[in-house]
């Protein structure tokens, strides 16, 4: 079964400074690979995704994640944080199937210090 | 605003009772998802929908049941309540494995926040 481990359940980072979550995944061959942003009361938005090819990945927000397979890892990273990013970031991974489902991890809280 | 609706957006009942929770998909999805998201589980996925059928199962409860509709739309559910159902619900849906894998990405809803007292 896939599993996803977030290891931080908080991380405080202050305005300007740079910004890495970590997520590692548990799965049998290559997976999709999701970082989904929730804000408080709001639902989850959709940051980035891997899929296939290009092991580095851009998103929405300035955000990028790296797919490294020899780690099983897929890292979140911002180079300079906004005080609007706070909130929980999620990472899932998804098989490779037509009904893909998704394993989330238990987020990681990102407190934003100016 | 990813095109996903969820109705209602708070919901507060009495343990025992039941409530359905209502989804729409994004426009031109045939996959839905209903997720349900605790502070003691996270994040949880329930069970999957597409095209009307019943494709995947999670830790869906015996109590809880859904369908989706010849419309597309989605109903969750939720019966015989109880405090630990309290939660926020949510709803994704994907356009299907017939547009490509790559097109396999979920679009989450706003959420229901499920009070049971």
């Amino acid at each position: 079964a896939q599993s996803v481990t977030q290891p931080d359940i908080h991380i405080t980072v202050s305005e300007g400074a740079s910004l890495e979550l970590r997520c590692n995944y548990s799965y049998g061959a290559t997976p999709y690979l999701f970082w989904y942003v929730q804000s408080p009361g709001q639902g989850l938005q959709l940051l980035l995704k891997y899929f296939s090819g290009d092991t580095l990945v851009q998103g929405i927000k300035g955000f990028e994640a790296e797919f490294k397979r020899s780690q099983s890892s897929f890292n979140l990273r911002k180079p300079s944080v906004h005080w609007s990013d706070a909130a929980e970031y999620f990472c899932a991974v998804g098989a490779r199937s037509g009904y893909s489902t998704l394993t989330f991890g238990k987020g990681t809280m990102l407190l934003v210090s100016p | 605003d990813s095109g996903v609706t969820q109705t209602p957006k708070h919901l507060i009942t009495a343990t025992g009772q039941r409530v359905t929770l209502r989804c729409s998909p994004r426009s031109g999805d045939l996959s839905v998802y209903w997720y349900q998201q605790s502070l003691d589980q996270g994040l949880q996925f329930l069970i999957q929908y597409y095209n009307g059928e019943e494709r995947a199962k999670g830790n869906i409860l015996e109590r809880f049941s859904a369908q989706q509709f010849p419309d597309l739309h989605s109903e969750l559910n939720l019966s015989s309540l109880e405090l630990g159902d309290s939660a926020l619900y949510f709803c994704a849906s994907s356009a299907g494995p017939l547009a490509g894998g790559h097109t396999d990405t979920q679009y989450f809803g706003p959420g229901t926040r499920l009070t049971v007292l």
